[in-house]
């Protein structure tokens, strides 16, 4: 099992650029997450899905976007990188149980100029 | 709006002491928290979880408790050792949903 895997692990946008950052899964997990984390703010929820084909917002949605067209993958885009943007990005995925123990990947630092 | 409190600076102590972590909460009531360890430069890797009717959880050399009358887990290491330095993130269940909200982490470090 190679549990959640992030592609890239780096990437360097300059303003106004787009991208992708693809997230996959090999657990069978219904729920998928897409986090960004900043230096002394913690994981925050941009977008989540709870199975294929179904996204919704987290907390911080606004400027990316996401697709989940199969089940053991969850896409984030940016349509047109700012500096703000600029982070670390997390994929995280969970069973649907009682519990929702996230696992995480291993992170894609973005760096936009 | 909910809130979730870790102590910012690092907590720095000698191998063999007990490592004590803590994780406030405001504004609701989660029906349960999560652990979990960040190393530099990867993931959180879950560790522990606990439900608001557990006052105690334990695993190895790891115990988690929630008091939902003062609104805190704490979370300790006993016999620590420098493999355990990382950051540790307080993460409780948001609302009634399966979300959960971080907080920023304590960074432990601990001394040979």
């Amino acid at each position: 099992n190679a549990g959640v895997t992030q592609t890239p692990k780096f990437r360097v946008l300059k303003t106004g650029q787009s991208m992708t950052l693809l997230c996959a899964q090999d657990m069978n997990h219904e729920y998928m997450y897409w986090y960004r984390q900043d230096p002394g703010m913690g994981l925050r929820l941009i977008h989540y899905s709870v199975g294929e084909g179904t996204t919704a917002k987290g907390e911080v949605p606004d400027g990316y976007n996401v697709s989940r067209l199969k089940k053991q993958n969850f896409l984030l885009g940016l349509e047109s990188a700012a500096p703000s943007q600029t982070s670390v990005y997390f994929c995280a995925s969970s069973y649907a149980s009682d519990s929702y123990e996230q696992y995480f990947g291993p992170g894609t630092r973005l760096t936009v100029t | 709006s909910q809130k979730i409190e870790q102590n910012s600076e690092a907590l720095n102590i000698q191998e063999g002491k007990t490592a004590t972590l803590t994780c406030n909460y405001t504004n609701y009531s989660p029906a349960y928290l999560q652990w979990y360890r960040q190393d530099p430069g990867r993931g959180p890797v879950f560790l522990l979880l606990i439900r608001e009717n557990e006052k105690e959880k334990r695993k190895e050399r790891l115990k988690v408790t929630f008091d939902t009358t003062l609104k805190q887990s704490l979370f300790h290491i006993t016999a620590s050792q420098p493999a355990d330095s990382a950051t540790y993130l307080c993460a409780p269940r948001m609302d009634s949903s399966y979300k959960l909200i971080f907080g920023s982490g304590t960074r432990l470090l601990v001394r040979p």
